[in-house]
């Protein structure tokens, strides 16, 4: 069974903060993800990564970072938190493809507050 | 036009229906489709992940992608209230670009 995990389920953070948010997958799963979910809006592919080291932007990069320095480890940065920061954060893996297999596979989710 | 195209419901159905969720997409060089569960507060869950067209079969579940019209369908069989939840769809052409519908509210009603 793949198990995405996430450092936390809730966090209150106040503005101006910078607030780490890890990330851990043990299917050895090559591609990591970043999305942030909001009511109407659905997902939003923040950053993802291929590779250790390795990101690439997604659709709402501003305002995040990312670091990945091991394989099984996905961490997003919010450099200093704003209240439009507030949302839901899903962490999601997938093996890296080839044949037919592109499954995506979500953490429990992050749901982030910035007072 | 949104890439991925799903109505948000709500659905109610009865304990014991048939359900019928299902999305269109308009880019055909998409060839991976995959449904997912979000319970409220949870993460996505995958349910069935179909490579091309044709149907896939798990327990009371079935999903139908007809490549021809662009339309992903998932079926629940004698649908329970533990299957009130969101559906999302999602699909990608195998790139890292995944893109999800915006999910439909289900509710079944014992």
């Amino acid at each position: 069974d793949v198990k995405v995990t996430q450092s936390s389920r809730y966090l209150v953070k106040r503005t101006g903060e910078k607030v780490f948010l890890e990330c851990v997958q043990d299917m050895d799963h090559e591609n990591m993800f970043w999305y942030r979910q909001d009511p109407g809006l659905g997902l939003r592919l923040i950053y993802f990564s291929y590779d250790v080291k390795m990101k690439e932007k997604g659709d709402i990069p501003e305002g995040y970072s990312v670091s990945r320095e091991k394989k099984e480890r996905f961490s997003l940065i919010l450099e200093s938190a704003s209240t439009n920061q507030t949302s839901m954060y899903l962490c999601a893996s997938s093996p890296h493809g080839g044949g037919s297999s592109y499954e995506q596979y979500f953490g429990p989710g992050t749901r982030l507050t910035v007072t | 036009q949104k890439e991925v195209e799903q109505d948000p419901g709500p659905l109610s159905v009865p304990e014991g229906a048939i359900v019928s969720l299902n999305c269109t997409y308009s880019n055909s060089a998409f060839q991976y489709f995959m449904w997912y569960r979000q319970y409220s507060r949870k993460g996505p869950e995958l349910l069935m992940y179909t490579y091309s067209s044709g149907n896939k079969e798990d327990g009371r579940f079935t999903a139908q992608v007809d490549k021809s019209s662009k339309y992903i369908s998932l079926f629940i069989r004698d649908s329970q209230p533990s299957d009130s939840a969101t559906y999302l769809c999602a699909t990608t052409s195998g790139t890292y670009k995944y893109i999800f519908g915006t999910g439909t509210r289900l509710k079944v009603l014992a």
